[in-house]
């Protein structure tokens, strides 16, 4: 299983782009990169996932390296509802057909005026 | 549509007594989990049910049981509460294709234990 290593906190200026890095080193090659956050007490919400090619939706944008070590999650334009706690997840295969998505502690990620 | 439902939202207990969280989802899903979250942690898996009529241990099972009632439903027992399960818990839901899914939570279950 593909363990995953985040900053535990970055702060971002409202406007601005935030850029979250995220490693997994020991990804294979049909292992997907998933994205969710978590606003405050909340359960946490899907955001992106993907493969080795870059991923764009309304929320944000996600940049896998080649060798797909390492992917960066963006948030082109920050508000500060994006105020949250981010996850990169590689999820493990369990038995029969599914997936357990084991989270981390995540970054948390503060956006300020 | 509700997506997933948790019940109860709030409930403390006393060292000892056990107690029943409910959780159904009406998306279809096959996959459902049961997560905590200690203050300042991330999500733990407690147990995952990949279909109806199968679950499998997580990341931190012990002191709690399971049971997928149906496809909606996925429950999570408490037979003994101790003080250590204070928690927030979360249940999910899930279909998988070929290697991508997407996780539904609900809004979580605060429970306290004294």
């Amino acid at each position: 299983d593909a363990k995953t290593t985040q900053p535990p906190s970055m702060d971002c200026a409202e406007g601005r782009a935030a850029n979250l890095p995220c490693n997994h080193s020991t990804i294979s090659g049909n292992e997907y990169v998933y994205w969710y956050r978590q606003i405050h007490s909340q359960g946490p919400q899907y955001i992106i996932h993907g493969l080795k090619n870059n991923e764009t939706n309304e929320m944000a944008s996600l940049i896998i390296t080649e060798d797909r070590k390492s992917s960066t999650l963006i948030l082109p334009h920050a508000t500060l509802r994006d105020t949250a706690v981010y996850y990169c997840i590689v999820p493990s295969a369990f038995s029969g057909s599914g997936y357990a998505l084991n989270f981390g502690k995540g970054t948390s990620l503060l956006v300020t005026p | 549509n509700a997506g997933v439902t948790q019940t109860p939202k709030f409930q403390v207990l006393k060292t000892g007594q056990s107690m029943t969280l409910q959780c159904a989802q009406d998306m279809n899903h096959n996959s459902m989990y049961w997560y905590r979250q200690d203050p300042g942690m991330g999500l733990r898996l407690i147990y995952y049910s990949a279909s109806e009529g199968t679950t499998d241990k997580g990341e931190v099972p012990n002191g709690y049981n399971v049971s997928r009632l149906n496809k909606r439903e996925f429950s999570l027992r408490l037979e003994s509460a101790a003080p250590s399960q204070t928690s927030v818990y979360f249940c999910a839901s899930s279909d998988w294709g070929e290697y991508t899914g997407e996780l539904f939570f609900g809004e979580g279950s605060r429970l306290t234990v004294l």
